[in-house]
């Protein structure tokens, strides 16, 4: 089956820093979607991006389905945005599968 | 908000007891999903169903069961409970429009 990986595992930012959380994916998708892990375990949806970019605020996303992969931008962090980032892909049977997570930590 | 519930959110219960977790929606969605989180394995599908009556497995299966006699309700049943499965479950759905996918709060099971 389809192979998620995410990098970097941990990251640890201070407040106001930016970051780049990367999804590489070994096969073609057609739905690729980030999911924030708040510390309270609720899973956000941040994007539903199979190719292009999107931005939402602080956060945006670009997918090279061409390539397999996806890159997840967190700008100015902050606190709030401590927690789990997760990539899930579907490769055309309607079952999503998980890569592993990029924990990261904002310091104040 | 996909208008998802799960119930219940927390249960503990002993080695070698039934036990089922309801996943409720409000949105007529056609495909529910049953998945497990656990420490150094990320999220895993158990059971997915593409509607009434309509299940199949997932990457890990094995000692559970669940049924969907109605669109609303995704069940997930651990018929003689282990304490491997102590995890934390969440049901999601697919938008039927988009195919995007969306999580319930999610239920925390410990099996002593």
């Amino acid at each position: 089956g389809i192979q998620v990986e995410q990098s970097p595992p941990d990251l640890i930012l201070q407040e106001g820093a930016n970051s780049t959380l990367r999804c590489n994916f070994s096969d073609s998708v057609n739905n690729l979607q980030w999911f924030h892990q708040n510390p309270w375990g609720q899973l956000i949806n941040l994007f539903y991006i199979p190719s292009g970019t999107k931005q939402n605020g602080r956060l945006s996303a670009t997918t090279v389905a061409t390539e397999r992969y996806s890159l997840l931008y967190i700008s100015s962090s902050q606190t709030t945005d401590s927690g789990v980032y997760f990539c899930a892909v579907d490769n055309y049977g309607q079952n999503f599968v998980f890569g592993p997570g990029t924990r990261l930590s904002v310091l104040p | 908000d996909a208008g998802i519930t799960q119930s219940p959110r927390h249960k503990v219960t002993e080695t070698g007891t039934p036990v089922t977790l309801r996943c409720h929606q409000t949105e007529n969605h056609r495909y529910m999903y049953w998945y497990r989180q656990d420490p150094g394995h990320g999220l895993r599908l158990i059971h997915y169903s593409y509607g009434v009556k309509d299940t199949d497995k997932g990457e890990v299966s094995d000692g559970y069961s669940v049924s969907r006699s109605k669109t609303e309700d995704f069940l997930l049943t651990l018929e003689s409970a282990t304490s491997s499965q102590t995890s934390v479950y969440f049901c999601a759905i697919t938008n039927r429009s988009t195919g995007e996918l969306f999580f319930g709060e999610g239920s925390r099971l410990t099996v002593l």
